[in-house]
């Protein structure tokens, strides 16, 4: 079946430093591809999305690349904020008979130090 | 108006309450969906309702019913539920079922404790 694999969190980072959470893939056919967000209380906020092979969904200075050749989808951002700490997930929305399942990866909390 | 609302935010009920979660969207969006979130862990399917009718139940027990009565709602009743049902219970709604081009928005929640 579908799956998704986040890297192991959590991560800890400087204001401004480099920021990456790796993510890869395995579904059937062509899914699409989600980063969302999840604040402390609150509930998941779409971020970036992609819908086919070479595509960058972009959004608040994250990026992120659908690469279908290593089945990943790699959010970065270059200059980290306070308030970007929080709970990353990287998710697909595949077609066919799953039509409709949104599949999740474990997620990554992100913090965040001044 | 972007938004799903949930309500409501936070409820307590013991084993042998009924009560009801709400999700309301005004975005014109034809599809529907419960997720339940434990701590910690990402969001897990419920349902899905598909123009106002149920598509996919991924197995959930009796005690949780959801009902679509129109375009723009969506209930889930609880009877007799378990501490373990305890959770974030997540609303979602999108285009059209399983939307591929614009995603799935999501409501802030209920936060439900079974006591």
């Amino acid at each position: 079946g579908d799956s998704v694999t986040q890297m192991e969190g959590p991560v800890t980072l400087s204001e401004e430093a480099f920021l990456t959470i790796n993510c890869t893939y395995t579904a059937t056919g062509y899914p699409s591809l989600f980063w969302y967000v999840q604040y402390p209380g609150e509930g998941l906020q779409l971020l970036l999305k992609a819908t086919k092979a070479d595509d960058k969904g972009s959004n608040k200075g994250f990026e992120a690349t659908y690469r279908k050749e290593t089945t990943s989808f790699h959010l970065e951002k270059g200059s980290v904020q306070v308030s970007d700490s929080a709970v990353y997930f990287c998710a697909l929305s595949p077609g066919g008979t799953s039509y409709g399942k949104l599949t999740f990866g474990q997620g990554t909390i992100l913090t965040v130090h001044p | 108006d972007t938004e799903v609302t949930q309500t409501p935010k936070h409820l307590v009920m013991g084993m042998t309450n009924k009560k009801s979660l709400k999700c309301e969207q005004h975005m014109g969006h034809r599809a529907m969906y419960w997720y339940k979130q434990k701590a910690k862990k990402p969001p897990e399917l419920m349902f899905v309702y598909s123009y106002e009718k149920l598509s996919i139940n991924e197995s959930v027990p009796s005690r949780f019913s959801p009902e679509c009565p129109n375009s723009s709602l969506l209930n889930l009743h609880l009877h007799a539920l378990q501490p373990e049902d305890s959770a974030l219970y997540l609303c979602a709604s999108s285009h059209g079922q399983g939307d591929r081009n614009y995603g799935y928005t999501f409501g802030s929640g209920t936060r439900l404790t079974v006591v």
